[in-house]
């Protein structure tokens, strides 16, 4: 079964950093592009970014390029968000997903509150 | 980037009934379109990809059509646990983007 879980959300204040990581298991990890999308309390769904299989090709949302950096670590089976200079709009759930297209499955999500 | 409207914002019906929803985008995504399910304090269900294909274990009573710019996805009969909001995603262009969801209540 194809599992997805996501860690590292929590509270932090405005300009601050956190780490999100999403362990993988259930596939074969190194094949797969991966992506972050993300969701703000009673709100829709937003792209975040994506990586390629490899590691090699990124792309960001433009809310996020600049202050978001996606990496995986294929001999972990994990992908990780680094997010730095972190702003009030930032509050949200975080959910990776398998994939650069349409996402399948969903982990189910971790929470970052920007918060002073 | 590709803005998806989705309409109506909430659908109230009972089960049983017929539900359609429809998903329309700025300019031509083919035929790559997501739907996905999202029930309260869950994550996101894939049911539909590239506009009419089931993702796996997605009932058959879940439809979808449409290419370009028009896309709808049906629900044949409703069943208790269909009640939920509904999202479409375009996997045409960067960056990905979705609608605004359609929230199917029971009336």
């Amino acid at each position: 079964e194809v599992q997805l879980l996501e860690s590292g959300g929590g509270l932090v204040q405005p300009g601050g950093s956190l780490r999100l990581s999403c362990a993988a298991s259930g596939f074969t990890f190194s094949s797969f592009a991966m992506s972050w999308v993300r969701q703000a309390p009673g709100k829709g769904l937003e792209w975040v970014s994506t990586i390629s299989s490899s590691g090699d090709i990124t792309d960001y949302a433009d809310s996020v390029k600049g202050r978001f950096t996606i990496s995986r670590d294929n001999s972990k089976n994990t992908l990780d968000l680094q997010m730095n200079s972190l702003r009030a709009e930032d509050t949200a759930v975080y959910y990776c997903g398998k994939g650069p297209g349409f996402f399948d499955p969903w982990g189910r999500g971790t929470l970052v509150t920007v918060s002073s | 980037e590709v803005v998806l409207t989705q309409s109506p914002a909430t659908l109230s019906l009972s089960p049983g009934e017929r539900a359609t929803l429809s998903c329309r985008a700025s300019q031509s995504v083919g035929i790559y379109l997501a739907w996905y399910q999202q029930k309260p304090g869950q994550a996101p269900r894939l049911l539909i990809y590239d506009t009419s294909n089931r993702a796996t274990g997605i009932p058959a009573r879940f439809l979808s059509s449409g290419s370009g710019t028009d896309f709808t996805l049906t629900i044949s009969s409703l069943e208790p646990e269909d009640f939920a909001v509904y999202y479409c995603q375009q996997h045409n262009n960067w960056p990905r983007t979705f609608g605004q969801g359609t929230k199917v209540e029971v009336k």
